[in-house]
C-alpha cells in the first residue's frame, strides 16, 4: 500500500471559520509533510514532521497550525484564513530514513471566501 | 539557497516521439532527486527517485539520470503516448534530507 489519503478533497470556508485538513498513511513512514500549491506553481513546503516532532516550519503564518497525533496521521488546523490562502494543500510522507521515496496524497482544494 | 530550474517550461510532441526533460539545481549537496508527474488539479505521482550516490534509475519507458557535480538531471521518456500528457516536476532534497525544493515543472502534451 503506497497510498496517502487526504480528506476532504474539497473545502470552502469563510474567513472566520475553523476547519482541519487530515492526512493518513499506513506505510510506516516516519516523516510527513504539508505543502501548499497555487495554480500553475510548484508545491511549496510548509511543515515537516519527523518521528511525530515538528522539524521544519517554513515561516508559515500562525493561522496554519499543524498537528501529528501519531505516526500515521497528520492534521492541518486552519483558522482566520485569507482569500489568498486558497490553494491545493498536499500531504506527503517518506521514511524512515531520509533517502527514501516521497509519496503524495491527492490534495485538498481549499477555497477561502 | 537551493534553486531548481526545469527546461523547457512546456513541450508539445507527436505520439511515439522520444523526449528529454531537463532539471538543474544550484547546490550539489543533495540527498536525492525525485521526478514526479502531476495531472491537473491532482496530487503528485512519484516516477523515479535517484539517490545522490546513483547515476540513473529506470522504470518502464522512463529513465532518469543524475550528474550531481554539474547540478543536472534528465528524464528520458521513450515512445511517448497521449497518456503521458501531464506536468513533470523535479524535486531535490537537502538540509538533512527532508527539505524538498521543486522546480516549476515542464508541461508535456503528447498529440495522438
Amino acid at each position: 500500500d503506497t497510498e496517502v489519503t487526504q480528506t476532504p478533497k474539497h473545502l470552502v470556508m469563510g474567513m472566520t471559520n475553523k476547519k482541519s485538513l487530515k492526512c493518513e498513511q499506513h506505510m510506516g513512514h516516519r516523516a510527513m509533510y504539508w505543502y501548499k500549491q497555487k495554480a500553475k506553481k510548484p508545491p511549496e513546503l510548509m511543515f515537516v514532521y519527523s518521528y511525530e516532532k515538528l522539524s521544519i516550519n517554513e515561516s508559515v503564518p500562525s493561522r496554519f497550525s499543524p498537528e501529528c497525533p501519531n505516526s500515521s496521521l497528520l492534521n492541518l488546523h486552519l483558522h482566520a484564513l485569507q482569500p489568498e490562502d486558497s490553494a491545493l494543500y498536499l500531504c506527503a510522507s517518506s521514511g524512515p530514513t531520509v533517502n527514501t521515496e516521497a509519496f503524495f496524497g491527492q490534495g485538498t482544494r481549499l477555497t477561502v471566501v | 539557497k537551493q534553486e531548481v530550474t526545469q527546461i523547457p517550461a512546456a513541450l508539445s510532441v507527436p505520439e511515439g516521439e522520444n523526449l528529454v526533460l531537463n532539471c538543474s539545481f544550484t547546490d550539489s549537496a543533495i540527498y536525492n532527486l525525485q521526478w514526479f508527474r502531476q495531472d491537473p488539479g491532482k496530487g503528485l505521482t512519484s516516477l523515479l527517485l535517484i539517490q545522490s550516490s546513483q547515476r540513473e534509475q529506470t522504470s518502464g519507458r522512463l529513465n532518469a539520470s543524475l550528474d550531481k557535480s554539474s547540478g543536472r538531471s534528465t528524464l528520458y521518456i521513450a515512445a511517448s503516448q497521449p497518456g503521458d500528457s501531464a506536468t513533470y516536476l523535479c524535486a531535490v532534497s537537502n538540509t538533512g534530507g527532508f527539505k524538498t525544493i521543486f522546480g516549476a515543472g515542464t508541461r508535456l502534451f503528447v498529440k495522438a
